[in-house]
């Protein structure tokens, strides 16, 4: 069954410095996301994407975030200088065409650990 | 300083009893709805999804009750197994379309005992 993947699994990086976190969604997928979910608490929409330009975003998605699609299949994620409270799991989602259902598969998650 | 995380509600079970598990939604305009299992240190794994012209939907050991009117969504877990546990998620979409950001409920650990 094809799944959504993500690297690294844990990253830790310190306070200012910049980190990029990899997705490749499904590949027949077209919409893609990113949540974070900080330790305990419920899982928060950051930011959609679609035809290679954001769709919507958070207010957690200020101008330190940045998404992009380099390629075919990658999808990232960009900090640009980390601060403490970026500490959460990232997670990518991805799915397909509209009107052939909502699901949204998510992957497993980077967890992020600034110090 | 870090973020004081949410005490989740526990639902403790016995093996092979059903399950119950409950959520309100916030927004009477969503009109789709998913739940989602989350194992430790997993991604949230889809279970099942219903859009609002429907009040029930059934899958392979669950059913998803929809109450629109008290905006109140249920989980029902049949034959509750050890390998339910995990932690519950639902998910509401305010807009329809499947491009659209899902906002998720605080969860529910559900505790499986043999």
């Amino acid at each position: 069954e094809p799944e959504v993947t993500q690297t690294p699994s844990h990253q830790v990086t310190q306070m200012g410095q910049e980190v990029i976190l990899r997705c490749v969604p499904i590949s027949n997928h077209l919409y893609f996301y990113w949540y974070r979910q900080i330790l305990g608490q419920k899982v928060e929409f950051l930011v959609s994407f679609y035809n290679n330009e954001i769709s919507e975003k958070s207010e957690i998605f200020d101008d330190q975030f940045s998404v992009e699609r380099p390629d075919g299949s990658n999808f990232t994620l960009k900090i640009r200088s980390t601060k403490l409270e970026d500490s959460a799991m990232y997670f990518c989602a991805s799915t397909v065409i509209q009107g052939a259902g909502d699901e949204q598969y998510f992957g497993p998650g980077t967890r992020l650990t600034v110090t | 300083g870090e973020s004081v995380g949410l005490h989740l509600p526990t639902l403790s079970v016995q093996e092979g009893d059903n399950s119950i598990i409950n959520c309100a939604y916030s927004n009477s305009a969503s009109d789709y709805f998913i739940w989602y299992k989350q194992e430790s240190g997993k991604g949230p794994q889809f279970i099942i999804d219903i859009r609002s012209n429907m009040d029930k939907r059934q899958g392979q050991r669950v059913t998803v009750l929809l109450n629109k009117t008290v905006k109140h969504l249920s989980l029902q877990i049949a034959a509750t197994q050890p390998g339910d546990s995990a932690v519950y998620f639902c998910a509401e979409n305010p807009n329809s379309g499947g491009y659209n950001k899902l906002i998720f409920g605080a969860g529910t650990r559900l505790a499986v005992h043999p």
